[in-house]
């Protein structure tokens, strides 16, 4: 079975462009997390889906960012426009009722210059 | 707020050395608790996990932890461990009933052979 597939794994941009990363998560998961890992931190959580609906956005700085799931399979992150700051991992997990656990993709290492 | 402290942030043990890294969290509700590796350019996994029963619980590759309700901790155990245990090592804790995930900051383990 795939796990929790993303893409870009690497993305390098200048300030103020845009940039988006895509989700796919294990079929039948219907609980998506987007997750912000800085150098030397534990992963921190952006945004949670159920099915189509952001149940959890508290964390999204919504000012720049967006997410969407659309018939709540795959989703996209978005940041516009990106700040230095910005540069870290991001991390899309998924689960189900039926796991236990979330299960982690290898993340896209995003570069800010 | 709930948080989870990982005391340790680098450790470096020799072959055969034992290994113990604290994971402590602040929450009086019910708990579940996890602890996920990183392994070099790969994506975090699930080491084990405690949602209910025996307190000492045994996961993959030789790792145990040990759920301790009135210290509020969950320390990783490994009696003897091997170069290829070098990684991350994040702990989390996720409310009982709730999908949320709370990582501490991680301890990077090197492994000397």
């Amino acid at each position: 079975e795939a796990g929790v597939v993303q893409s870009p794994r690497y993305k390098i941009i200048e300030k103020k462009q845009p940039v988006a990363f895509w989700c796919n998560p294990i079929s039948g998961h219907n609980t998506l997390y987007w997750y912000l890992q800085n150098l030397g931190q534990g992963p921190e959580l952006l945004i949670r889906y159920e099915n189509e609906e952001a149940v959890d956005d508290s964390q999204l700085p919504k000012d720049r960012f967006s997410a969407e799931r659309l018939k709540g399979v795959d989703s996209t992150l978005k940041i516009q426009p990106a700040e230095l700051g910005d540069s870290a991992v991001y991390l899309c997990a998924s689960s189900s009722a039926g796991t236990t656990e979330a299960f982690f993709g290898q993340g896209t290492r995003l570069t800010v210059v | 707020a709930q948080s989870v402290s990982q005391h340790n942030h680098h450790v470096i043990l020799s072959e055969a050395a034992s290994l113990e890294l604290g994971c402590n969290y602040s929450y009086g509700g019910t708990v579940n608790l996890f602890w996920y590796v990183q392994y070099p350019g790969q994506h975090l996994q699930l080491l084990l996990k405690y949602f209910s029963g025996d307190p000492l619980v045994k996961g993959i590759k030789g790792f145990e932890a040990e759920f301790i309700k009135s210290k509020f901790s969950f320390n990783l155990r490994k009696p003897s461990v091997q170069w290829s245990d070098t990684a991350e090592y994040f702990c989390a804790v996720r409310n009982s009933g709730t999908y949320k995930y709370i990582f501490g900051t991680g301890t990077r383990l090197k492994v000397l052979a």
